[in-house]
């Protein structure tokens, strides 16, 4: 299983860019990279998968590398609702591929106006 | 468009009660996932199930047990309750890579 590491906390100012990087250096082949955003006491929301080279979609940019040992969230233009916990799950969470999807620690994102 | 279902949303429970949460997926999905947060804590994920057949399990205790039904909804059974079995029980759901969570359903154990 990928093991996953993320920065604990990040400060952010609205309007500002946000970067969060998470590394999973044990990826395996068949493993996409998926990151969720959770506000307190809400079940996880989607908010982007890929599995090489870049995604965007109308909310964030997911990059990934070549080697895919890391990857980096980016939201643009972060307001105060951003502010919540964000998680990259790495994993092949397609039916009998699924198994086990781990959270590790996720980013505290924290939004300042 | 539907969500994922659970119920209850609340349960308070007496230590060494017995509790059931349920889950209603997506239709046509086919893949549920269990976890349970803690208070500040992170999502553990507890079990897995993929067309009605366990897939994986975490760190289930023996004392709690799952199963996936005919028309794909779960029951998370939980018996011999214990204090540190309050938190936040979510389910995912997914068929195609996207997992979709419920709100949860939040125990209490008194």
């Amino acid at each position: 299983l990928a093991k996953t590491t993320q920065p604990i906390s990040m400060d952010s100012y609205e309007g500002q860019e946000v970067n969060i990087t998470c590394s999973h250096n044990n990826i395996a082949t068949n493993d996409y990279i998926t990151w969720y955003q959770q506000f307190p006491s809400q079940g996880p929301r989607f908010i982007i998968q890929g599995y090489k080279t870049k995604v965007t979609n109308e909310v964030a940019s997911l990059f990934i590398p070549a080697d895919r040992k890391s990857s980096t969230l980016s939201l643009p233009r972060v307001s105060l609702s951003d502010t919540a916990v964000y998680y990259c799950l790495v994993g092949a969470p397609w039916g009998n591929q699924g198994g086990k999807l781990i959270f590790g620690q996720g980013t505290e994102l924290s939004v300042k106006p | 468009a539907a969500g994922v279902i659970q119920s209850p949303r609340h349960l308070i429970k007496e230590k060494r009660e017995t509790a059931t949460l349920k889950c209603y997926p997506i239709p046509r999905h086919d893949t549920v996932y269990w976890y349970q947060q803690g208070p500040g804590q992170d999502p553990q994920f507890l079990i897995s199930f993929y067309e009605k057949m366990q897939s994986d399990k975490g760190s289930i205790p023996d004392r709690f047990s799952a199963q996936q039904f005919s028309d794909y909804h779960s029951e998370l059974n939980m018996s011999s309750l214990e204090l540190g079995d309050s938190a936040l029980y979510f389910c995912a759901t997914g068929g195609i890579g996207e997992l979709f969570f419920g709100e949860g359903s939040r125990l209490t154990v008194l």
